[in-house]
């Protein structure tokens, strides 16, 4: 079975420039998360999409950040501009629904690695 | 404010001695804490659940324990293949009614021949 499929691996762009990440959960299920990982640091959450609904999109900062997910299947995440601080890790994680909450039992993607210069 | 740390921040082992890495966690009322395996270059692997203090899990060379301020991570024997990042997360209810994972920092493992 496939696992959760994210691109570009890696993007190296200029600060104030346009950048945007692809994910494809793992088949079935229902709820996509995006996630923001620092050098060294933990996984923090940007979004959580239910099917098509974004559910939780508190840590999510909306002056630059934006994602969709048409259909509850794929989903885009973008920034615009970037900064420099945007320099990370973002991994998409999918899990069969938003009781995996509970259990903990998320799949994560390998995640794209963003260098802003 | 919820809060999870874990140390310590990195341990170097030789294969065969075995340890435990602590993750210690403010939550206002635990809904359950998670231990996930990281590889370099790839997203964290779910590894255990635990949900009340006294609970214990098992993988391998790995055991999962729970108590009401921490939780232990216990590697028997480790292997060099054990090397890796291990996170911990709880759940917890923020503001706005939502469940969110909160994940600690790591503590990065290398298990030396």
């Amino acid at each position: 079975e496939a696992g959760v499929v994210q691109s570009p691996r890696y993007k190296i762009i200029e600060k104030k420039q346009p950048v945007a990440f692809w994910c494809n959960p793992i088949s079935g299920h229902n709820t996509l998360y995006w996630y923001r990982q620092n050098l060294g640091q933990g996984p923090e959450l940007l979004i959580r999409y239910e099917n098509e609904e974004a559910v939780d999109d508190s840590q999510l900062p909306k002056d630059r950040f934006s994602a969709e997910r048409l259909k509850g299947v794929d989903s885009t995440l973008k920034i615009q501009p970037a900064e420099l601080g945007d320099s990370a890790v973002y991994l998409c994680a999918s899990s069969l629904n938003w009781d995996s909450l509970n259990t903990g039992e998320l799949f994560f993607g390998e995640g794209s690695r963003l260098t802003v210069l | 404010e919820d809060q999870v740390t874990q140390s310590p921040e990195a341990l170097r082992l030789q294969e065969g001695e075995s340890s435990s890495l602590n993750c210690s966690y403010t939550v206002s009322g635990l809904r359950g804490l998670f231990w996930y395996r990281q590889d370099p270059g790839k997203g964290p692997e779910f590894l255990f659940t635990l949900y009340s203090a006294g609970e214990e899990k098992e993988k391998e060379r790995l055991k999962a324990t729970l108590t009401k301020k921490e939780s232990f991570l216990h590697i028997t024997a480790p292997k060099p293949e054990d090397s890796a990042t291990y996170l911990c997360a709880v759940q917890a209810l923020v503001s706005g009614g939502y469940n969110k994972l909160i994940f600690g920092a790591g503590t990065r493992l290398a298990v030396h021949p």
